[in-house]
Parts: C-alpha cells; sequence; structure tokens
C-alpha cells in the first residue's frame, strides 16, 4: 500500500523559510506524483501544488507562484516543499500526499500525519 | 478556478440511520471523452489527515467499507453512509481533479445524534 512520513513540526518568525521533507517507502517513489495540501487552524484543506516524481515537473496553485518550490530526491524516495517569505497566515498543517494519476489531474490516495508549521514572531 | 460547495455544514445522525452530504460544483468535473467524473471524498477524523473514501465519484477504495457510497455526474454530487457507525464521526470533504488548482469543498461535519 505504502507511506509517507513527513519531517517534525518547525516554528519560524516572519519572512523566513521552512522546507517540510515527505519520505516514501512501500511502493515505487517514482510511479506516483505528490501534491501538497495545507490545512490552516480550524480550516479546510488547501491544495498548493503537485511535482511528477519522476520527471520534476512541477504545477503550483498561482498565490504561491514565486513563493513554492517543490522538489524530489529520487535516490532516497524523498520529496521536499520549500515556503519562502513566511507569514503568520503561513501557519498550517502541511500533508504530502501520494497522487496515483500520470498528471496533475489526481486525487490523493496515501497522506503523511502532517507538518505543523508555526510562524510567529 | 472550480468552486466547491457542500451542504449541509454540519449535521447529527443517529448511530445506524443514512447520512447523506451534497458536494457541488461550479462546473462540470465530467471528462466527456473518458466519461469519467474527476470527484472524490475525503474522512478526516479530529486530529488526523484525511482519508480517501471515494474517487471516480463512485469507485470506493479499497479497504473502506461498503457503507460508505458516491453518486452523482457533472456538477451534483453525493457521499451516502447507510448505517452511521460511531467511528465515522469526522469532517467530509469533496474535492474536485478536473482542473487546476485542485480544489476541495468546505467540508461537512457529521457527529451523533
Amino acid at each position: 500500500q505504502g507511506q509517507v512520513v513527513q519531517s517534525g513540526a518547525e516554528v519560524k518568525k516572519p519572512g523566513a523559510s521552512v522546507k517540510v521533507s515527505c519520505k516514501a517507502s512501500g511502493y515505487t517513489f517514482t510511479s506516483y506524483g505528490i501534491s501538497w495540501v495545507r490545512q490552516a487552524p480550524g480550516q479546510g484543506l488547501e491544495w498548493m501544488g503537485w511535482i511528477a516524481t519522476y520527471t520534476g515537473h512541477t504545477k503550483y496553485t498561482q498565490r504561491f507562484q514565486g513563493r513554492v518550490t517543490m522538489t524530489t530526491d529520487t535516490s532516497t524516495s524523498t520529496a521536499y516543499m520549500e515556503l519562502r517569505s513566511l507569514r503568520s497566515d503561513d501557519t498550517a498543517v502541511y500533508y504530502c500526499a501520494r497522487a496515483p494519476a500520470s498528471d496533475e489531474y489526481s486525487y490523493m490516495d496515501v497522506w503523511g500525519k502532517g507538518t505543523t508549521v508555526t510562524v510567529s514572531s | 478556478d472550480i468552486v466547491m460547495t457542500q451542504s449541509p455544514d454540519s449535521l447529527a445522525v443517529s448511530l445506524g440511520e443514512r447520512a447523506t452530504i451534497n458536494c457541488k460544483s461550479s462546473q462540470s468535473v465530467l471528462y466527456s471523452s473518458s466519461s469519467k467524473n474527476y470527484l472524490a471524498w475525503y474522512q478526516q477524523r479530529p486530529g488526523q489527515p484525511p482519508k480517501l473514501l471515494i474517487y471516480w465519484a463512485s469507485t470506493r477504495e479499497f479497504g473502506v467499507p461498503d457503507r460508505f457510497s458516491g453518486s452523482g455526474s457533472g456538477t451534483d454530487f453525493t457521499l451516502t453512509i447507510s448505517s452511521l457507525q460511531a467511528e465515522d464521526v469526522a469532517v467530509y470533504y469533496c474535492q474536485q481533479y478536473y482542473n487546476i488548482p485542485i480544489t476541495f469543498g468546505p467540508g461537512t461535519k457529521v457527529d451523533i445524534k
């Protein structure tokens, strides 16, 4: 079935950057994409973008363009999401999730437990 | 962007009774060439990540109990829990993956009456 394990909680100051990792196991990493979804406290789910793990091709939501970078390291089956110029409203739980489709138009079938990112001065 | 709406915002159902959640998209998510609706449903229990229940609007994910079912096409969809169990207390989200950005509904909270 597979699983993805995310890095631990982060506390950052406004203006800083954060890089969250997502290590896959139990399946062929390059056969699936990875989507990143965030959830602000008490709020719903917001899709941030997707990366094709085999090619590195990415698709980002417009509102994060220029602030987010998604990458992968196929040698360690790990995906990364870096968010820069953090603001207080970036405080959220960040999830990585496996995307079964061959392109960005995909549901997500395996989710990490989430990484809490707190932005506070 | 495709806007997803859900109704009701919350509902309370007695154990063993049926729960019905509706989801509407601002434009069709039916891809005509494949006749597939790009619509998924997720369950999020308190303090946990979302869990995939249904994809392609009506295909149940492996291991999901058959009391969960999805229906609908085009712009109108329904998630039905045929006989509510205590472990079904959660927030349920619909999601379209027809267009980028992928978007989710605001969620429907299900409780026990």
